[in-house]
């Protein structure tokens, strides 16, 4: 079956530390792959977005992620944290049917001052 | 505004009620999603329409009816729901498959007493 796993459901770091992110897709054939961000109380956002060409993928907000096909993985990374990265971090996988367009179970990012 | 405009933006209804979620895209997109986002669970797809006809039901209660009478314009309606069925109703849109263009609303906080 299609899913998006998320190997964190909660984090929690200081300002300036570094954010990884982990997520790996089991899907057949093409797949693109994107990050979405959901601050306290506002609507998802894209964050970034893989469809082919350089796997070394450079988002909004300072934000990168990479795709390792080998891997089946999506990571996503931020070298240094900010207190208004706080945020939930959704994964998610889209082929090119109908309806499968896949998120993972999010991972809740907690940055403290 | 994200171009998907979602009202109201907080409902509080009774089991016995029945009420509606409204959706509207200006981006002039062919495809309409709704989401159902509960704590701690993955995004749940509900509804996938693709110029105004349905393309995918993903098992959903039929005390959720959908409605999509042109490209613009989603509705949910809702009978004799459940207090399980409390959470943020999100609408999406996109230009076809592949996730490209999907862009979500803020959703609609639903709780059912």
């Amino acid at each position: 079956a299609q899913s998006v796993s998320q190997h964190n459901h909660h984090v929690i770091l200081s300002e300036a530390a570094s954010l990884e992110l982990g997520c790996n897709y089991s899907y057949g054939g093409t797949v693109n792959l994107f990050w979405y961000v959901q601050y306290p109380g506002q609507h998802l956002q894209l964050l970034l977005k893989y469809f082919s060409g350089d796997p070394l993928v450079k988002g909004i907000k300072g934000f990168e992620a990479e795709f390792i096909k080998s891997k089946f993985s999506f990571n996503l990374r931020k070298p240094s944290v900010q207190w208004s990265d706080t945020a939930e971090y959704f994964c998610a996988a889209a082929t090119d049917s109908w309806g499968k367009f896949q998120f993972g179970a999010g991972t809740q990012v907690v940055v403290t001052p | 505004e994200t171009g998907v405009t979602q009202t109201p933006r907080h409902l509080v209804m009774g089991m016995t009620n029945k009420k509606s979620l409204k959706c509207e895209q200006h981006l002039g997109h062919n495809a309409m999603y709704w989401y159902k986002q509960s704590a701690k669970k993955p995004l749940e797809l509900m509804f996938v329409y693709s110029l105004e006809e349905r393309v995918e039901n993903n098992s959903v209660p039929s005390r959720f009816s959908p409605e999509c009478p042109n490209s613009s314009h989603l509705f949910l309606h809702l009978h004799t729901l459940q207090p399980e069925d409390s959470a943020l109703y999100l609408c999406a849109s996109s230009q076809g498959t592949g996730g490209i263009g999907y862009t979500f609303g803020s959703g609609t906080r639903l709780t059912v007493v």
